[in-house]
């Protein structure tokens, strides 16, 4: 399969524990973005990455969350502190050079903070 | 600043019949707009797009939509709905303001497809 991933699908955490999600993209992706759905919404942009370099922070990512890519490849977005208001499906999406304005998602993780 | 706005939440129909999907789009220039469908459990697969090419714009599994600048619309239509189509139907604008390609996703609608 040559989309993009996400790991873990489902994750269940406690309010105050951290968490780290990854995302593959599809291999000759440069531009990576992360974004949050929650229930009964569409998603709305957190961040983005072109190569390794993080151009683009929403005002939505708090202090606690960061997110990396590296070496350009996989990226990982850690939110610290869990909250319960951090519960949604956080969606990764990478587009190419030639075909930046199609972004192709991943399945999601989606996130259960108790 | 740009958004979209889908006007119906869930839209109903029986199988073989036409769909209408709606959305009407704000942007301060020239936009480019998308559809993107959500199945349960599967990620968000683009339907089609608008990049200011051809108005009317053909897509996968027999969808297509029009771009019409003077009523800010971009609806989503398909001649006769199938069961597979049941999902969340998304309507995305963009623009390169910074050099990237931030997506502003409308609330959704979610197409019922009943035999």
């Amino acid at each position: 399969d040559t989309g993009v991933s996400q790991d873990p699908r489902h994750k269940i955490t406690k309010r105050g524990q951290n968490v780290t999600f990854r995302c593959d993209p599809i291999s000759e992706h440069n531009r990576l973005y992360w974004y949050r759905q929650t229930l009964g919404q569409g998603p709305e942009f957190l961040t983005y990455f072109q190569n390794e370099a993080q151009l683009e922070k929403s005002r939505l990512l708090s202090d606690r969350f960061s997110a990396e890519r590296p070496k350009g490849s996989f990226s990982t977005l850690e939110i610290q502190r869990t909250e319960q208001g951090d519960s949604a499906m956080y969606l990764c999406a990478s587009s190419g050079k030639a075909t930046f304005y199609e972004q192709y998602f991943g399945p999601g993780t989606r996130l259960t903070v108790t | 600043a740009q958004s979209v706005t889908q006007l119906d939440s869930h839209v109903s129909v029986s199988e073989g019949t036409p769909v209408l999907l709606r959305c009407n789009y704000s942007s301060s220039y020239s936009p480019s707009l998308f559809w993107y469908v959500q199945h349960p459990n599967k990620g968000l697969q683009l339907l089609l797009k608008y990049t200011s090419a051809a108005t009317l714009v053909k897509g996968i599994n027999g969808f297509e939509a029009e771009f019409k600048k003077s009523e800010t619309s971009f609806h989503l239509t398909k001649p006769s709905a199938h069961m597979s189509d049941a999902a969340e139907y998304f309507c995305v604008v963009s623009g390169m303001n910074t050099g990237f390609q931030k997506l502003v996703f409308g609330t959704g609608t979610r197409l019922l497809v009943s035999p």
